[in-house]
């Protein structure tokens, strides 16, 4: 059973453009998380989302940053004209359902905005 | 959320039982504690979970007394491969999940 899986694991973005950042759940689940994660510190929630809804974003900045997760294929984390504040780790995990504290993360991508 | 506190760092030696304690001492009745262990340039992995007295899995144990203001990961003789990063959570599980992570507590272990 492949675990969860990140796309891609490295991104580098100039100022002004735009990150595309793709999670696929580990096989049955069907709850995804974004977290990111700054140097030197833990990860901070971002949006938890389930086929086709948001259920919490309160974790997301309020512009630039959207998520999607459709019926079919990939979560996106979409982040619009990156500043060099973006360059952070954003690592996805998933959950069979969303009771339970045991989340599967993937590998993570990391940004780094020039 | 219950906030948590942890060591910023411990040290230790092949072979040696870490303990590492977390306190939570506004924890709430539905809360559960929940620890991962986390690799340079990887996720955070589940190590184990518990809400009361004692959970042993095949990785660590978890032991929370019964205030449950505080609980103890405890790592088995720890080998190099256990140098990571480990969080302590607190949270409730009921509805839906989102994970809070502090800074953890850096575990180096020497030869």
């Amino acid at each position: 059973n492949a675990g969860v899986m990140q796309n891609p694991r490295h991104l580098v973005r100039r100022r002004g453009q735009e990150a595309r950042l793709r999670c696929s759940p580990m096989k049955g689940h069907s709850h995804v998380y974004w977290y990111r994660q700054l140097p030197e510190e833990g990860l901070k929630f971002m949006v938890y989302l389930q086929k086709e809804n948001i259920i919490d974003e309160s974790g997301m900045p309020k512009e630039r940053f959207s998520a999607e997760f459709p019926k079919e294929g990939p979560s996106i984390l979409r982040i619009q004209q990156v500043v060099r504040g973006d360059s952070a780790a954003y690592f996805c995990a998933s959950s069979p359902d969303g009771q339970d504290g045991e989340q599967y993360f993937g590998p993570g991508t990391r940004l780094t905005v020039t | 959320l219950a906030k948590t506190t942890q060591p910023i760092s411990m040290d230790s030696y092949e072979g040696q039982e870490v303990n590492i304690t977390c306190s939570h001492n506004n924890i709430a009745t539905n809360d559960y504690i929940t620890w991962y262990q986390q690799f340079p340039s990887q996720g955070p992995r589940f190590i184990i979970q518990g809400y009361k007295t004692k959970v042993t899995n095949e990785v660590a144990s978890l032991f929370i007394p019964a205030d449950r203001k505080s609980s103890t990961l405890s790592l088995p003789r720890v080998s190099l491969s256990d140098t990571a990063v480990y969080y302590c959570l607190v949270g409730d599980t009921i509805g839906y999940s989102t994970l809070t992570f502090g800074k953890g507590t850096m575990l180096l272990v020497s030869p």
